[in-house]
């Protein structure tokens, strides 16, 4: 079945740092989100991308749709505590039966201040 | 606006009982999902309901069993309770467009 592979599973960055983060895929998707989940909640959507190559910015936040439709990149800049979570990316293939997302296993972040 | 609403947030279940999870949304979303997230195995879909009237299986769904009461409310029972369902779960439900799903806060629960 189709599958993401984001990575890294996870990463210790000091305050102020930037931060990359990547998900790929062997299938062609339509439509790249990126979710972050804080500890104790449900995931909160943080960008949208629904065209390839599009670059698309959220603060500090900034993802980009890979230009082959199987891959999709986010960069925070100037990380802060706050930052700290799990970010999933998620892909929906909207040619299939039900558009259902697909889930990367995600990225979880800590920060050392 | 409450947006998806999960209760109870936490349980303690010891094997072999039932329970039902209950899930409701405020946004009029044709869509509802259950999905179960474990430590470093992201979130799998044990359930979707596409419109009211229907449900599907998804990735994982031994075990479990769904009801799409109304548009509003999907909930997701476990007839007999087995360690392994230990998880956080979580209820989504989404727009019948381009957009992303919108979560609930989860449900932690624990089978002992």
């Amino acid at each position: 079945g189709q599958q993401l592979n984001q990575s890294p599973q996870s990463m210790f960055i000091q305050e102020g740092e930037d931060v990359s983060m990547n998900c790929t895929s062997s299938s062609i998707f339509n439509t790249w989100l990126w979710y972050k989940q804080d500890p104790g909640e449900g995931p909160v959507l943080l960008i949208a991308l629904y065209k390839a190559g599009e670059l698309t910015s959220n603060g500090r936040l900034t993802a980009q749709f890979g230009i082959t439709r199987k891959d999709s990149f986010l960069n925070i800049s100037a990380s802060i505590p706050s930052d700290v979570g799990i970010y999933f990316c998620a892909a929906l293939n909207y040619g299939g039966s039900q558009g259902n997302l697909i889930f990367g296993k995600g990225t979880k972040l800590s920060v050392k201040p | 606006n409450a947006g998806v609403t999960q209760t109870p947030k936490f349980q303690v279940l010891k094997t072999g009982q039932s329970m039902t999870l209950q899930c409701a949304q405020d946004m009029n979303h044709n869509s509802m999902y259950w999905y179960r997230q474990d430590p470093g195995m992201g979130l799998r879909l044990i359930y979707y309901s596409a419109s009211e009237g229907t449900t599907d299986k998804g990735e994982v769904p031994n075990g479990y069993n769904v009801s799409r009461l109304n548009k509003r409310e999907f909930s997701l029972r476990l007839e007999s309770a087995a360690p392994s369902q230990t998880s956080v779960y979580f209820c989504a439900s989404k727009r019948d467009s381009l957009y992303g799903y919108t979560f609930g806060s989860g449900t932690r629960l624990t089978v002992v």
